[in-house]
């Protein structure tokens, strides 16, 4: 069974600009949990999707979206990028909203310039 | 709201020597507790989880124990070997059932050939 696929893994962009983020849960998955990842706050929680409705949501400015669909993958938007945007995005996937095991993906390095 | 303590930063051992790693956490209606290793350049993995009604889990040369009154738990690997050598992370589940991951800041396990 493939595992947690993200696209792109790696992305350059400029103050100001907007971006955005894809997740492909594993098969049968139904719920994805996007994080930050960054050297000095760590994995930080942004928000969960299940059944292409938010279901939670970390401490992150209205900058951050995302939205789920139909056949469970995610994406995540990131507006007006700021230097301090620059991290690993990673996604996890979960069999259902509130299942225990999520699964990570290989993340995005976000870079912004 | 829930936060996960995580120590040591950084650890150091021989190969075949044993590794230890505490978290604590303050939420006690937490009841999930996975750990997950990170390599560079990949997202993270689980590599052990335990929930709260179990005291200890064994899984070949890793193991993780919970003390639910202290609110802590460990993960103890035995015969280290130098792929151990990656970043470790411990979470617990915020807010019961329904809550995200909360992480610690990471633990450097490198193993010395």
């Amino acid at each position: 069974k493939a595992g947690v696929t993200q696209t792109p893994r790696y992305l350059i962009k400029t103050r100001g600009q907007q971006v955005t983020l894809s997740c492909s849960p594993i098969s049968g998955h139904r719920s994805v949990s996007w994080y930050q990842q960054t050297p000095g706050q760590g994995l930080q929680f942004l928000f969960e999707y299940f059944s292409e409705t938010q279901r939670n949501k970390g401490n992150f400015p209205g900058r951050f979206s995302g939205r789920q669909f139909s056949n469970s993958r995610s994406e995540m938007n990131v507006s007006t990028l700021e230097l301090g945007d620059s991290a690993l995005y990673l996604c996890a996937s979960s069999l259902t909203a509130g299942t225990d095991t999520q699964y990570f993906g290989p993340g995005t390095r976000l870079t912004v310039l | 709201g829930e936060n996960v303590e995580q120590h040591p930063s950084t650890l150091s051992v021989q190969e075949g020597d044993s590794a230890v790693i505490k978290c604590t956490y303050s939420d006690s209606a937490s009841n999930y507790f996975p750990w997950y290793k990170q390599e560079l350049g990949k997202g993270p993995q689980l590599i052990i989880d335990i929930r709260s009604n179990v005291g200890e889990k064994k899984d070949q040369r890793i193991a993780v124990t919970l003390n639910k009154t202290a609110k802590h738990f460990s993960l103890h690997i035995t015969e280290t070997q130098p792929e151990d050598s990656a970043v470790y992370f411990c979470a617990a589940r915020a807010g019961g059932s329904q809550g995200n991951l909360i992480f610690g800041k990471g633990t450097k396990l490198s193993v010395k050939p």
